[in-house]
């Protein structure tokens, strides 16, 4: 059974300053690899995607693969207010019929 | 593009009584999915369904839990004699096929009293 875990549970930036969020999975035959934002009240929104081991920016985000490490991270680069939510990795093994395994959530403040 | 649309959006129910939550998905995408979200466990699969067949229902509680998927443009969860441990934010979301980016709607926040 897949297990996603995530660090820090929750993590306090300032303004303009750098978020770093990690999570670490346990069945080696993952492939795919998102990060989700979700802000109170909404449902989770996918912020990126990174399937190849290696960086993958998307804007002020950074997102990193190490599949042989079974870890992959998220960087938040310039850190606003509005991106504040709860933060979580999800993977899954790919193929049809495949589901997406949520971690356990990095709750992110970002003081103005 | 309306989203995913969840209804209701909460309802309190008595021990015992039966709750059905509904999912409208994203037209066009096949499959949808069921989650449960609680402080304590966090975000759990409970099903999916791919083109209206279901494909895994690892994730649900064998004996009072049903989802169903009758056409392509809507699921429903029935929850039978709830408990109030069946409190949770349940989330529906739907992407254009399996592997593909899940599109969630704003969830069904269910209290059991």
């Amino acid at each position: 059974q897949q297990k996603v875990q995530q660090s820090p549970e929750s993590l306090i930036v300032p303004e303009g300053g750098m978020a770093s969020l990690n999570c670490t999975f346990s069945d080696r035959n993952s492939q795919y690899f998102w990060w989700y934002r979700q802000h109170s009240g909404e449902g989770p929104k996918a912020l990126m995607s990174i399937f190849s081991n290696g960086d993958k920016k998307e804007g002020r985000f950074t997102a990193h693969l190490n599949k042989a490490s079974l870890y992959v991270s998220l960087h938040i680069k310039d850190s606003q207010p509005s991106d504040s939510a709860l933060y979580f990795c999800a993977v899954s093994k790919g193929g049809s019929g495949n589901k997406l395994i949520f971690g356990t959530g990095t709750l992110l403040s970002v003081k103005p | 593009n309306a989203g995913v649309i969840q209804t209701p959006r909460h309802k309190v129910t008595g021990k015992g009584q039966e709750a059905t939550l509904w999912c409208e998905p994203i037209s066009g995408h096949s499959a949808v999915f069921w989650y449960r979200q609680t402080i304590v466990q966090g975000l759990e699969f409970l099903t999916y369904f791919r083109n209206q067949a279901p494909i895994d229902d690892s994730g649900m509680p064998k004996e009072r839990f049903s989802a169903q998927m009758p056409n392509q443009s809507h699921s429903t969860l029935k929850i039978q004699s709830t408990q109030p441990q069946d409190s949770a934010v349940y989330l529906c979301a739907s992407s254009r096929d399996t592997g593909n980016t899940l599109y969630f709607g704003e969830g069904s926040r269910l209290i059991v009293v």
